[in-house]
This record gives C-alpha cells, structure tokens and sequence, in this order.
C-alpha cells in the first residue's frame, strides 16, 4: 500500500489560496487519489479525488503530475469555515477491499 | 452525514464493563466500517463488513466485536472496556462502483467513549 506524506500543519488568511501537496512515491497504477477533510469532533468527509492531471470541483482543485509521485490540494479563497484536517489517501481501484489508510493528515488553520 | 447515525454519541463506563456502539445508515450501502480515532492521530480500522454475511477484521480489532443485524445495522461492542480504547469512534459506509470513481466512505458523527 502506498504511504502518503503531508505537511503536519498549515497556517493562512481568510481570502487566501491554499495549496497542501501530499508525497506518494510508491503510488501504483490502479491507485487513485482521494482527498478527506475532517472538522473537529466529526468524522471525516470526502472532498476531492483523482487519478492524473487534474480535477475540480465546487470545493477544491487537485492537481496531479504526470509521474503521479505527488498531489497538490487546492482551496480557493478560503474562509474560517475551512480550517479543518485534510487527509491525502492512496486508494486502490479493483474488486475487493478498497482500503483507506488515514495518516495524522495536514492541519489547517484559516485566521482572520 | 445525516444519513450515518450513531448512538450513544457520548459515553462514559468503567473499566471492565461491556458496552455497545451502535450505527445506522439510510444510504442504502453494503460496506460498514467502524474506525477509531486517538487525539491527534488518524483513523485507525477495527472492523469492516461487505455484507450481512461478511465481517472481517481491521488493524486494531483485539478487544472488540461486531454484529452485522441488517444491511443498515452495524454494532461494535467492547466486550470489557478498558482506559486505552478511551477514543473518538467513528462509523462509515460505502458505495462501491465497478468503474468510474473509486468508493467513497461516508462518515457518521461519532461516538467520544471514556473509559475509567
């Protein structure tokens, strides 16, 4: 299973972009991408996913080089709302146990 | 997400004790999963189902139990608490899908369980 490594902390500014990136040197080819975002005393809520290049959605970018080693999380002008923890996964595509492994993932805190 | 409960959402026992979490879901999924959550860490695995018939353990399942009674119905027991499964626990569900994007685990509340 590939190991994912993300910054243990992050700190920005209400309006701001904010850019995670997650290391995944051991990424497979059937793995994908997947990124979770977690508030305090909730459980963690799915936000983003991909394989390459890159995807978006109403929450969030991911941008994904073509060696696939590394992925960038990308929140837009982000609010207070956002601060939160974010989780980069690696998940294997096939027919059986797709499973997810959670690291200590990036804290993310937004201040006025 | 709503569609995820868990019941007690709060619990305090003491040590020795057995007690049982409960988890609901309406999103219709075969996949559950019960995870634990020690502060400041990730989710660790205790246990996951494919379906009423299928139960397998996690990473962490010493010390726990689970009972699939439905489709929508998955418990996890600790069959005689102690101080170390003081813990955030969290169940989920998912949507498995033979093409496109991979499953996504939605994610209930949680249940904040101290053991004395």
């Amino acid at each position: 299973l590939a190991k994912t490594t993300q910054p243990i902390s992050m700190d920005s500014y209400e309006g701001q972009e904010v850019n995670i990136t997650c290391s995944h040197n051991n990424i497979a080819t059937n793995d994908y991408i997947t990124w979770y975002q977690q508030f305090p005393s909730q459980g963690p809520r799915f936000i983003i996913q991909g394989y390459k290049t890159k995807v978006t959605n109403e929450v969030a970018s991911l941008f994904i080089p073509a060696d696939r080693k590394s992925s960038t999380l990308s929140l837009p002008r982000v609010s207070l709302s956002d601060t939160a923890v974010y989780y980069c996964l690696v998940v294997l595509f096939s027919g059986g146990y797709n499973k997810l492994i959670f690291g200590a993932g990036t804290r993310l805190a937004v201040h006025p | 997400d709503a569609d995820v409960t868990q019941t007690p959402r709060n619990r305090i026992t003491k040590t020795g004790k057995r007690i049982m979490l409960e988890c609901s879901q309406t999103k219709g999924h075969d996949r559950m999963y019960w995870y634990r959550q020690d502060p400041g860490l990730g989710l660790r695995l205790i246990y996951y189902s494919f379906d009423v018939k299928d139960i397998n353990k996690g990473e962490i399942s010493d010390g726990y139990s689970v009972s699939r009674q439905a489709q929508a119905k998955f418990s996890l027991s600790l069959e005689s608490a102690i101080p170390n499964q003081t813990a955030l626990y969290f169940c989920a569900t998912s949507d498995y899908r033979t093409s496109g994007v991979v499953e996504t685990q939605y994610f209930g509340p949680g249940t904040r369980l101290l053991v004395l």
